[in-house]
Parts: structure tokens; sequence; C-alpha cells
């Protein structure tokens, strides 16, 4: 069974600081992996996608991925509370259907 | 939102009867699917759709049926509601974007089964 974990959290940082979400999977034959942002009450909404080892930035984000070491990150810069949400990480493997994870809570204060 | 609707956006039901969820694009997207998020267990796939009329199973389909009669509109029934089933769901299409299918999501239903 294809598995996606993450901390549940809440993972707590003061505004300014840099936000470290993190996500492993099971399935060594994963292709695309996916960050995803959902707040209280709303639907998930993509921020970004990643399906190449290294790093990929876009703003303040910054997508990292390790195939070996099975795990993808996401980095949030100069934090703001407007990005106080759930964190969702979704991988896609051979079946083209994504399995996600349970999600990782980020709060950051002021 | 790559045009997606859901309706109704909430709902309260009771045990034991019927329910359908519509979820409709405006997009031309090929496939669409139905997903449950509850505390605890994130999101899980109901069933999705690959075509007019072409569905499948997800993980967590046991008590609901779908129909895809036209490409834009695709129905998720809970033939007879039980409180297991009080859940949000979200309704999803796929996209190619940069070589990769990606899914956006629809506003959520939220469904209460007393």
């Amino acid at each position: 069974q294809k598995e996606v974990e993450q901390n549940s959290g809440p993972l707590s940082v003061p505004e300014g600081a840099i936000a470290s979400l993190n996500c492993t999977y099971s399935d060594r034959g994963s292709q695309s992996f996916f960050w995803y942002r959902q707040y209280s009450g709303k639907s998930p909404e993509l921020i970004m996608f990643i399906y190449s080892n290294g790093d990929k930035e876009d703003g303040r984000f910054t997508a990292q991925l390790n195939k070996a070491s099975q795990y993808v990150s996401l980095l949030i810069r100069d934090s703001q509370p407007s990005d106080s949400a759930t964190y969702l990480c979704a991988v896609i493997g051979g079946s083209y259907i994504p399995t996600f994870g349970r999600g990782t809570s980020l709060i950051v204060h002021p | 939102d790559a045009g997606i609707t859901q309706s109704p956006r909430h709902k309260v039901t009771e045990t034991g009867t019927p329910v359908t969820l519509r979820c409709h694009q405006t997009e031309n997207h090929r496939y669409m699917y139905w997903y449950r998020q509850d505390p605890g267990h994130g999101l899980r796939l109901i069933h999705y759709s690959y075509g007019v009329k072409d569905t499948d199973k997800g993980e967590v389909s046991d008590g609901y049926s779908v129909s895809r009669s036209k490409t834009e509109d695709f129905l998720l029934t809970l033939e007879s509601a039980t409180s297991s089933q009080t859940s949000v769901y979200f309704c999803a299409i796929s996209e190619q974007t940069s070589g990769t299918d990606t899914q956006y999501f629809g506003p959520g239903t939220r469904l209460t089964v007393l």
C-alpha cells in the first residue's frame, strides 16, 4: 500500500522565519510530487509541484526532492501569518492517481 | 479555480435517505475525482472517472456510487446515507500542467448525516 507520511504538527514559527515542512513516501516508483495549502473550511489549493531531484523555487516557496531518500520538503521563507494553514503533500506513481498525506498544520505567530 | 463548482455546498440529511452530490466543470477535463476529507484521515479517494460512462473505484468506495453521463458533470450518490458518511466531499479535476497531471479541487460540500 502506498503511503505518504507527514508530521501532523502543529508547526509553530515566528513571523519572518523559515518554515520547513517534510513528507516521506513509500513507493519508489513515484514520479510527481505536489504541495497543497488548505485554509480551514476551504478546499486544497496547489502551491507547486516537483518531479526532478533537487530544488524548485517559486517566490517564497521552495520544494526539495530527494528520490533516493524518498522525501520531499517545502520551505517557506519570510513566513507570514497568512501562511497559517494545513499543508498537504501528494505523490503520484504509475497509476496517475495521487496519494495524499494527512497534512501538517502550520502556525505563523506575529 | 479550474471552473469547478459543487452543489449543494451544505446539506443535512437523515440516516437512510438517498443523497446526490453534483460536481460540474466547464473546461472539458477528461478526469474527475470524488474525495472525502475527515479529521485524522486526510483526503481519501472515493471514485474517479476517466471519461463519459467510464468510472472506477477508489480506496473508500463502499456505500457510494457515481455516474458521468456528460463530460461536465460527475455525480456522487449515497444510496442510503449513514452517520459514518458525515464528511466534507471534494470534487477534483486533473489537468496537464508543464507535462504533469495536476489536480485542482472544487469548493467542497459539507454533508451531515443525522
